[in-house]
């Protein structure tokens, strides 16, 4: 079966320092990768996906930047955190077949902290 | 601009009554329509995925029904217990503008079931 993993699951970070957050996806090969950002009161949204090793695609211009090495590694990265960047960041992957049509998938997410 | 609400925004029941979670969304150009469940400080979790030429969808004490046309679908589960108690998202993917199939989230339904 398969399984995503997120780390770390918390994480508290002063303004100014790097960020870097790691989603590995196990039992599948080729999935679609996701970044979503929830914020209190504003629901989920979607900062990066992925359909390929490389192949990385921005939904929200921002202070951040995503990564794909390899096929089932997805990180997340900033140089410079800012206190806006604070939230509760959730990985997810969809895919197999027929992407359009299969469900997605969400790890236990990471708290970030910015102070 | 697909939207996408929740209603209502919490619901507080006794235990072992059946109840029913709402959501609509403005655009029907729909692949599916996805409902999730979120424990506090969690991920997602998965419950029923509808395409979009299905009617309803069933998992044990959950069925989750779509109305595309109307722009509706319910989420109905029966006999509730306290370990249901969580925050309950739907989503919906569109169809159009991007290879991956948009989610659009709406913001939730937090349902509190007690003894």
């Amino acid at each position: 079966s398969q399984t995503i993993h997120q780390w770390p699951a918390t994480l508290v970070q002063p303004v100014g320092s790097p960020l870097s957050l790691e989603c590995t996806v196990e039992g599948t090969s080729n999935p679609n990768l996701y970044w979503y950002r929830q914020a209190a009161g504003r629901g989920l949204q979607l900062l990066f996906y992925s359909v390929g090793i490389g192949q990385i695609s921005s939904e929200v211009p921002q202070n951040l930047s995503a990564s794909r090495p390899q096929d089932r590694q997805f990180i997340l990265s900033s140089k410079k955190l800012l206190l806006s960047d604070s939230g509760f960041y959730l990985c997810a992957w969809g895919g197999g077949a027929t992407p359009l049509y299969s469900p997605l998938h969400f790890g236990n997410g990471t708290r970030l902290t910015v102070t | 601009k697909q939207e996408v609400t929740q209603i209502p925004a919490a619901l507080s029941v006794p235990e072992g009554e059946n109840l029913v979670l709402n959501c609509s969304f403005t655009d029907s150009a729909i692949y599916n329509l996805q409902w999730f469940r979120q424990d506090p400080g969690k991920g997602l979790t998965s419950l029923l995925l509808i395409q979009s030429s299905q009617r309803e969808q069933t998992s044990g004490r959950l069925n989750a029904s779509l109305d595309k046309s109307s722009g509706r679908s319910t989420l109905y589960i029966a006999a509730s217990q306290p370990g249901d108690s969580a925050t309950y998202l739907c989503a919906v993917r569109q169809t159009g503008g991007t290879s991956y199939g948009k989610l659009t989230f709406g913001q939730g339904t937090i349902l509190t079931v007690h003894p």
